[in-house]
């Protein structure tokens, strides 16, 4: 059971937007740290795709944008193309004094 | 540029030991708290551990707590993650992560920088 909650699946066909969404309480997203989010290639580690709740790492495209609101969060993809087709993870702070994650959304390019 | 590698991970029986290791480069290496994240096959990740530049903090997952043990060697630009009693659920992808910003408490900052992984799998 994962501190921040995400949908498992998200699904969209290629030019279509998506947006996934990350749950959080009081003791972390609530409690105004910030929210990270990484993207998963298949057999890869993850990468940095947005954080501190809507920035852009250089070389990120800018279809790729991020929200935070109160104890949740969202990422927005934009323009949809087949290589978006990855894992996507929230992150953010919690008050038991770590780092915790959202158990990850697969997102499908149809 | 930043480099993380990681080492050590490998086939072990329940009960067992393992030691991974992670050479960093490219970066002030002191200055940072560095942390191992661990991901299940075909799960989510999970924050295992941090500890800060001069060893003055150090958190363990419940899930890990008293079996595990971080440490880190600044003159050698290496994290060590030294992993006793070795449980089935350990089974999972080890990395080894840096945040973005230098002195930044393990999961306030962003990781910008991963290592490759390095698969333990705990099996009789």
């Amino acid at each position: 059971q994962s501190v921040l909650t995400q949908p498992p699946s998200v699904s969209g066909a290629p030019g279509q937007r998506v947006t996934i969404s990350c749950t959080g309480s009081s003791s972390n997203i609530g409690a105004g740290y910030d929210v990270n989010w990484y993207q998963q290639l298949p057999g890869s580690a993850p990468k940095l795709l947005i954080y501190d709740n809507s920035n852009r790492p250089s070389g990120v495209p800018g279809r790729f944008s991020g929200s935070k609101s109160g104890t949740s969060a969202s990422l927005a993809i934009t323009g949809l193309q087949a290589e978006d087709e990855a894992d996507y993870y929230c992150q953010s702070y919690d008050s038991t004094l770590s780092g915790v994650f959202g158990g990850g959304t697969k997102l499908t390019v149809l | 540029q930043v480099q993380l590698v990681e080492s050590g991970g490998g086939l072990v029986k329940p009960g067992g030991s393992l030691r991974l290791s992670c050479a960093a480069s490219g970066f002030t290496f002191r200055h940072y708290y560095m942390s191992w994240i661990r991901q299940a096959p075909g799960k989510g990740l999970e924050w295992v551990s941090y500890i800060s530049s001069g060893d003055t903090t150090i958190y363990y997952a419940d899930s890990v707590r008293g079996r595990f043990t971080i440490s880190r060697d600044d003159g050698k630009n290496s994290l060590y993650l030294q992993m006793n009693s070795l449980r089935a659920e350990d089974t999972a992808v080890y990395y080894c992560a840096r945040p973005d910003r230098e002195y930044c408490t393990g999961g306030v900052c962003p990781i910008d920088h991963w290592g490759q992984g390095t698969l333990v799998t705990v099996s009789s």
